[in-house]
């Protein structure tokens, strides 16, 4: 069973940056599994910030990037403000099964 | 403005059937794949399907590959989630999704809680 691993919880401070990354049990993360990011409050439905690995909507802050970085993807924060805390999830697509597969979820705290 | 309103949520008993509804408006319906993805209490996303702007192609992870069924109906502007012998781990939050080019998920409902309980 394929699965996709997050970093469980990471702390910033309000201007920091962080990293937050997407790591496949089946090996190196590469722009063919068209990583994609949602970021969901709590009460609210998820809201896509990227996809393709590193494209943004017009709804996408500018602090937000996407990238390939070790093998993972990732989805950078800089510059962090108080209203990013919330929980962000990765989607991967494996083509060989035809199916997308979320992460676990990280849980960002702004403190 | 791309709006979807999911329905059809509610109590069911374990080896019971649903059938969820998604109301799609704002877009070209019949020119986007779609999506549905769930959320257990308290838990993470996980994708359950993904049907081709036609129809004609759909997509499930092994989990409810054989249980759930999706679809859609063009004329109407609605995807359908049909799900049988549900099991109290299908309690969850379900959402219904507008994918793109290689962009899944770009837009999303505000869910409908589905819970399997006798």
């Amino acid at each position: 069973q394929t699965v996709v691993t997050q970093e469980p919880s990471l702390t910033v401070s309000p201007g920091g940056t962080v990293t937050l990354t997407c790591a496949s049990s089946t090996g190196a993360v590469t722009s063919g599994y068209s990583p994609s990011w949602f970021q969901q409050k709590p009460g609210q439905a998820p809201r896509s910030l990227i996809y393709s690995t590193s494209n943004k909507h017009s709804w996408t802050p500018a602090r937000f990037s996407g990238s390939l970085l070790g093998g993972k993807a990732a989805l950078t924060l800089s510059g962090v403000q108080p209203e990013d805390e919330a929980e962000y999830y990765c989607l991967l697509y494996f083509g060989d099964t035809q199916v997308w597969v979320f992460g676990g979820g990280t849980k960002l705290t702004v403190l | 403005e791309v709006q979807l309103l999911e329905s059809g949520g509610g109590l069911v008993q374990p080896g019971g059937s649903l059938r969820l509804s998604c109301g799609a408006s704002g877009f070209t319906f019949s020119s986007s794949a779609m999506s549905w993805v769930r959320q257990a209490p308290g838990k993470g996303l996980e994708w359950l399907s993904s049907i081709t702007e036609s129809g004609g192609g759909t997509h499930y992870p092994d989990s409810v590959k054989g249980r759930f069924t999706i679809s859609r109906d063009n004329s109407k502007n609605t995807l359908y989630l049909q799900m049988n012998s549900l099991r109290p781990e299908d309690t969850a939050v379900y959402y219904c999704a507008k994918d793109g080019d290689w962009l899944p998920c770009g837009n999303w409902g505000q869910g409908t809680l589905v819970t399997v309980s006798s």
